[in-house]
């Protein structure tokens, strides 16, 4: 079974600095693929990243850098320089090629970016 | 790409009464889900569908709950009859297909039932 776990239920920061939200995953699967949404004050759900099981590569975009490491099951997301826009739920989902399309999402942690 | 569109935005009802959900996923899109968002229970699958068919309603709290896709751009959620515990943010969301690609989501609908 599927299990994605956000041990951070809020963190709260002051602006500029950095920031890493953790996120652990369990899967059976070899093929797998982890995402990262952002939930900002207004609700909707923002898709940022999709990364799959066989690509370990980090990644960043802009400010935002993502670290994939197999070997703990963890998918962390770091903010740098962080802002208050920032300030959102951010959700590490999980989904299984067996289990088809099914995305599984951790309980989110609550960022305050604070002026 | 006008995303995917949820109506309405928001919905109060009495219990009882049913209440349906809308839901235009992006065109093209194969796959469309609904999910609903609770305090206490997070973000889960209710069901998704797979070219218009459900394939996974496992999710689905109970009998009162269905959900259609007459066709590849409409989609309902219907509640009836409506409970105070169904009360929470429903998502909708597609995908171009299962896994390669992120899923967009709707605004949701945040329904409150009295």
């Amino acid at each position: 079974a599927q299990k994605v776990t956000q041990a951070q239920t809020e963190i709260s920061v002051v602006e500029k600095e950095d920031v890493t939200l953790d996120c652990v995953y369990e899967t059976r699967d070899t093929t797998y693929y982890l995402f990262w949404y952002k939930q900002p004050p207004s609700g909707e759900l923002v898709f940022l990243i999709r990364r799959n099981s066989f690509d370990e590569q980090n990644e960043i975009s802009g400010r935002y850098s993502w670290n994939f490491q197999k070997s703990t099951s963890s998918f962390n997301f770091t903010i740098t320089a962080s802002q208050v826009v920032d300030s959102a739920v951010y959700f590490c989902a999980l989904s299984e090629e067996t289990s088809g399309s099914r995305l599984t999402f951790g309980e989110g942690t609550q960022l305050t970016v604070n002026p | 790409d006008a995303g995917v569109i949820q109506s309405p935005r928001h919905e109060v009802t009495e219990m009882g009464q049913e209440v349906t959900l809308r839901c235009k996923p992006i065109s093209g899109h194969d796959y469309l889900f609904w999910y609903r968002q609770t305090m206490m229970r997070g973000l889960e699958l209710l069901i998704y569908f797979n070219n218009n068919v459900p394939i996974d309603d496992s999710g689905m709290p109970e009998d009162r709950f269905s959900a259609k896709m007459p066709n590849a751009s409409f989609s309902t959620l219907k509640i009836q009859p409506s409970e105070p515990r169904d009360s929470a943010v429903y998502f909708c969301a597609s995908s171009r297909d299962s896994i390669n690609y992120g899923y967009t989501f709707g605004s949701g609908t945040r329904l409150t039932v009295v």
